[in-house]
């Protein structure tokens, strides 16, 4: 049974580029929140879905938006991208119903330069 | 605001040492709390959870946490530390209001010695 995966693993963009990070939840799973974990700093909530739209919303500007689809996967994306948005990307799957828990998945590396 | 500390930036142990970590919250709600832990190189890996009940909590590798209500703590423990314990340890918590918002606290370096 597959976990949470993250697609890039890797990524350099320069600032004011466009990107997208791909996450696909741990099967059974239908909820999908994104976080953004800054070096050196625990993740930050950035939003959550459910039924391919964002239910919840952290303290992050409209440049970041999302997008899940009908199999429950799911995008982030950043626009006009500044130095400070370089951080790991952290997706994480849940299950609706039941105690909020979620699993994490491993990650996509931003580096803005 | 809603915020997690972790007063412990950095430990140094030196194997079979206990460890404690300590960890606070703000919300006056009802909560669910969680350690995770991340060793070099890998992605977040539940630890142990709380939703209700028993405040003691076992997790996995032999570490417990215990939830206090009235010091709105979590602190995590140990008795003895291994080497492969290196990692950095993350208490989060979740406002028990049907949101799926984890708070999480900046971590906690550990470093076991051999």
């Amino acid at each position: 049974d597959a976990g949470v995966t993250q697609s890039p693993t890797h990524l350099i963009k320069t600032r004011g580029q466009q990107v997208t990070l791909r996450c696909s939840p741990k099967s059974g799973h239908d909820t999908v929140s994104w976080y953004q974990q800054a070096l050196g700093q625990g993740p930050q909530f950035i939003f959550q879905y459910y039924e391919e739209e964002e239910r919840q919303r952290g303290n992050f500007p409209d440049r970041f938006s999302g997008h899940q689809f009908p199999n429950y996967s799911s995008e982030l994306n950043v626009n006009a991208l500044l130095l400070g948005d370089s951080a790991l990307y952290l997706c994480a799957s849940g299950i609706k119903d039941g105690y909020n828990e979620q699993f994490f998945g491993p990650g996509t590396r931003l580096t803005v330069l | 605001a809603q915020s997690v500390s972790q007063h412990n930036h950095h430990v140094i142990l030196s194997e079979a040492a206990s460890l404690e970590l300590g960890c606070n919250y703000s919300y006056g709600g009802t909560v669910n709390l969680f350690w995770y832990v991340q060793y070099p190189g890998q992605h977040l890996q539940l630890l142990l959870k709380y939703f209700s009940g028993d405040p003691l909590v076992k997790g996995i590798k032999g570490f417990e946490a215990e939830f206090i209500k009235s010091k709105f703590s979590f602190n995590l423990r140990k008795p003895s530390v291994q080497w492969s314990d290196t990692a950095e340890y993350f208490c989060a918590v979740n406002p028990n209001s049907g949101t799926y918002k984890y708070i999480f606290g900046t971590g906690t370096r550990l470093k076991v010695l051999a």
